[in-house]
């Protein structure tokens, strides 16, 4: 499975846009790129997900580059329950369904 | 509809004490899936089952069992608890293999 690199932490104001970014340089052709998050203590929570081309839904979008080595998730006006850690997965058919989490991005969003 | 619940919600176990992790969901997904989260730690997976009848081991098995009673249920046992299992486990499910849900965890402790 690719490997992703994600920075430890970020910050955003509230209202504005929060672009977390994610490079998985090692990404093969069958791989999706996925992102989860976690509101603290809770259960990861599923974002959004994508292949190749951009996508959008009623949480966040999802820019992949055209050569695929990274992505970035929007979270278009972010508010304070957006607070979380935002993980960054790529997976293909050969793992099936196998989710290997890293350390992910502390996202922390002040009023 | 539920979604994926999890009993217990804490439990404190002595070194040497046997317990299971109960898991259900109602969403008739057929992959079921066990991880631990460790403090400042992402998830790893413990045990997963494509479906019903099936169970395969994740990137840490040692010292767990597992049961898929029936597609709605996944349990998780520890014959011989230590201390080094000491975490917060989390349950889940899927249909799509990328797509997972996850319950609100059950918090262990091994003194």
């Amino acid at each position: 499975d690719a490997k992703t690199t994600q920075p430890t932490s970020m910050d955003c104001a509230e209202g504005r846009a929060a672009n977390l970014p994610c490079n998985h340089s090692t990404i093969s052709g069958n791989e999706y790129v996925y992102w989860y998050r976690q509101i603290h203590s809770q259960g990861p929570q599923y974002i959004i997900h994508g292949l190749k081309n951009n996508e959008t839904n009623e949480m966040a979008s999802l820019i992949i580059t055209e050569d695929r080595k990274s992505s970035t998730l929007i979270l278009p006006h972010a508010t304070l329950r957006d607070t979380a850690v935002y993980y960054c997965i790529v997976i293909g058919g050969s793992t099936l369904g196998r989710l290997y989490f890293g350390r992910g991005t502390q996202l922390t969003v002040w009023p | 509809n539920a979604g994926v619940t999890q009993t217990p919600k804490f439990q404190v176990l002595k070194t040497g004490q046997s317990m299971t992790l109960q898991c259900a969901q109602d969403m008739n997904h057929n992959s079921m899936y066990w991880y631990r989260q460790d403090p400042g730690m992402g998830l790893r997976l413990i045990y997963y089952s494509a479906s019903e009848g099936t169970t395969d081991k994740g990137e840490v098995p040692n010292g767990y069992n597992v049961s898929r009673l029936n597609k709605r249920e996944f349990s998780l046992r520890l014959e011989s608890a230590a201390p080094s299992q000491t975490s917060v486990y989390f349950c889940a499910s899927s249909e799509t293999w990328g797509e997972q849900y996850f319950g609100p965890g059950t918090r262990l402790t091994v003194t």
